[in-house]
């Protein structure tokens, strides 16, 4: 039941702009966003809840398809400091997160 | 407000050893869990807690233990460390259902 993450990888240059997909095959009541950069822990980017309520930090937009289960986080007008790795975890009513495989974004000057 | 510690930041195992990975948090958070990250992987639901002495297993359970006596401490037991266990280990907490997850820093734990 873990999540699915697409693209694997993402190379841009800065000021580009990207979209990451998080797909689950079960009914889900929360999706969550981190970003995780090397040796470090995961950062809280945002958070969409069933019956669409969003909590994050502003400059970062999400969208969460509840009839299709799955998640896309938006990325516009890429800075150096959004690199790293973007994990989605989601939960479907029973408290557990479980978390893809995350997407390597890697910006370019 | 530290926030959620967690000690020790590394440490060195041998096979069959065991140790116990400690984590605590001051934001009187009910949720707390425990994941594991292989290198160049994503994160793996070890246990989770929703409440002071209520535990249940996450993704990959096996060889490892918890328990939660009180609010702010979340620890995790390993028994009989085996190298398949050699992995970054993050402790989070968060208020209840639907919010903010908090890391801890981690421990880096190698069994050789």
């Amino acid at each position: 039941q873990q999540p699915v993450q697409s693209p694997q990888a993402v190379i841009l240059r800065e000021g580009e702009d990207a979209v990451i997909n998080c797909s689950s095959s079960k009914a889900l009541y929360s999706v969550h966003w981190y970003r995780q950069k090397h040796g470090e822990a995961p950062v809280f980017l945002m958070i969409l809840l069933k019956g669409g309520e969003q909590k994050g930090h502003e400059k970062i937009s999400a969208s969460f398809n509840e009839k299709k289960q799955q998640s896309s986080l938006y990325l516009t007008a890429s800075q150096l400091s959004y690199s790293g790795t973007y994990f989605c975890g989601t939960e479907g009513g029973d408290d557990k997160i479980i978390f893809g495989k995350g997407t390597r974004l890697h910006i370019l000057p | 407000n530290a926030g959620v510690t967690q000690t020790p930041k590394f440490r060195i195992l041998k096979i069959g050893q065991s140790m116990t990975l400690q984590c605590t948090q001051d934001m009187n958070h009910n949720y707390m869990y425990w994941y594991r990250q292989d290198p160049g992987m994503g994160l793996k639901l070890i246990y989770y807690s929703v409440g002071a002495g209520i535990t249940d297993k996450g993704e990959v359970p096996n060889g490892y233990n918890v328990s939660r006596s009180t609010t702010e401490d979340f620890p995790l037991r390993l028994e009989l460390a085996a190298p398949s266990q050699t992995s970054v280990y993050f402790c989070a907490s968060s208020t209840q259902r639907g919010e903010t997850q908090y890391f801890g820093p981690g421990t880096r734990l190698l069994v050789l």
